[in-house]
């Protein structure tokens, strides 16, 4: 079974640029979470929708904007990149809203020049 | 504020060592204890999880953890680690909501 996949997996962007994640989650998984993890951090959470509705929101600023699709595919949009954004950008799924384990993709790259 | 404090950044163990990592966690109501690793190159699964029951929980691989509600803590263990558990391990917290809170992890080397 294919896990959560994650695109694109590495990219560099300039500051002022904007950049689109993409997640697709495990097959049967209503639920993703985005997650950023600086370097030498534990990951910190972002978003998370279930059912195509965001259901939670971590402290960051309104750059960051997420979507889900019908098809519980996710997208994490950031604008007016800014250095501290470089970062490792995750991706997890989950059954439910509330289920226990997350699901991780192996995330997306992100460097800021 | 809620938060994950894991003690030990690096550890360096020779193989068959025992091996205890620390977490303790601030967090209000009941909580859902996980334990993440992270192997190089591959990205984040579960070693193990506690919602609730018996406070000593069994993982893959042969780690355990055990919750001690007085001491807001949920240490992992293994009685004799092997070259292929060098990775970083990251304790998270969750109070059945959508956030899940992460320690900044442990990474664990084990020499052969």
């Amino acid at each position: 079974d294919a896990g959560v996949t994650q695109s694109p997996t590495h990219l560099i962007k300039t500051r002022g640029q904007h950049v689109t994640l993409r997640c697709s989650p495990i097959s049967g998984h209503k639920s993703v979470s985005w997650y950023q993890q600086v370097l030498g951090q534990g990951p910190q959470f972002i978003f998370q929708y279930y059912e195509k509705e965001e259901r939670g929101r971590g402290n960051f600023p309104d750059r960051f904007s997420a979507r889900q699709f019908p098809n519980y595919s996710s997208e994490l949009n950031v604008n007016a990149l800014l250095l501290g954004d470089s970062a490792l950008y995750l991706c997890a799924s989950s059954l439910g809203l509330y289920t226990g384990e997350l699901f991780f993709g192996e995330g997306s790259r992100l460097t800021v020049l | 504020a809620q938060s994950v404090s894991q003690h030990n950044h690096h550890v360096i163990l020779s193989e068959a060592a025992s091996l205890e990592l620390g977490c303790n966690y601030s967090y209000g109501g009941t909580v859902n204890l996980f334990w993440y690793v992270q192997y190089p190159g591959q990205h984040l699964q579960l070693l193990l999880k506690y919602f609730s029951g018996d406070p000593l929980v069994k993982g893959i691989k042969g780690f355990e953890a055990e919750f001690i509600k007085s001491k807001f803590s949920f240490n992992l263990r293994k009685p004799s680690v092997q070259w292929s558990d060098t990775a970083e391990y990251f304790c998270a917290v969750n109070g059945g909501t959508y956030k899940y809170i992460f320690g900044t992890g442990t990474r664990l080397k084990v020499l052969a």
